[in-house]
């Protein structure tokens, strides 16, 4: 398929466990963005990479968690030593490079349901 | 900071019926604002935008416009169908910048026949 995809789609760890999730962009995608949802709240933005730029790291909660991008490739999101409130949808969307209008629709993966015991 | 709110739902309503759906915004400068959709076992999906103020986005029979002096951008259907049962989320994103979206807590429809 041509979407975003992301696994697992589901996850169950248990506390103090690390986890990590993955997303594939759609190709030729430059950039990707990480958010999550948590039960009744809307998504919060976590972290976007765009091409080979650094990182905007200013929506990662804490320091438990940090995402890798090689290129405009495969993302990974790591969560070490998972706490109960880490429990929500982990959503990737990818986007291409900014358009002369200002605006690129980011696509959005079905997401991982994380679940931490 | 930007933020959205959005009415809470769920909101049902039958087959036919007017839909409304109401979103505010605080935000600094002009931003883009957005609907979501998210179908039941799918992923979000971009149902309409508006860019600037007084746009009007409009998608699948559904209608919003960008309303700067309210801050509002509610969405709006005419006639509701049963397939139109879904959650809907509110965004926005700064026009420069990286465009991260900042989205509403979600409202659920649900469209009984």
């Amino acid at each position: 398929g041509a979407g975003v995809s992301q696994s697992p789609s589901n996850k169950v760890t248990e506390k103090g466990k690390d986890v990590e999730l993955r997303c594939d962009p759609i190709s030729g995608h430059t950039a990707l963005y990480w958010y999550r949802q948590r039960l009744g709240q809307g998504l919060e933005f976590l972290i976007y990479f765009q091409g080979n730029s650094a990182p905007d790291k200013s929506g990662l909660p804490s320091d438990r968690f940090s995402a890798e991008r090689t290129g405009e490739s495969v993302s990974t999101l790591t969560i070490q030593r998972t706490q109960q409130e880490d429990s929500a949808v982990y959503l990737c969307a990818s986007s291409i490079r900014r358009d002369l209008a200002g605006f690129n629709e980011q696509f959005f993966g079905p997401g991982t349901r994380l679940t931490v015991l | 900071g930007n933020s959205v709110t959005q009415m809470e739902g769920p909101v049902t309503l039958s087959e036919e019926a007017f839909l409304t759906i109401n979103c505010t915004y605080t935000a600094t400068g002009y931003p883009s604002l957005f609907w979501y959709v998210q179908y039941p076992g799918e992923g979000l999906q971009l149902l309409l935008k508006a860019t600037k103020a007084d746009d009007k986005g409009s998608n699948k029979g559904f209608e919003a416009t960008y309303r700067k002096e309210t801050t509002s951008f509610h969405l709006e259907k005419g006639s509701v169908q049963v397939s139109d049962s879904a959650v809907y989320f509110c965004a926005l994103s700064d026009r420069g910048g990286f465009q991260k979206l900042v989205f509403g807590t979600g409202t659920r429809l649900l469209v009984s026949p």
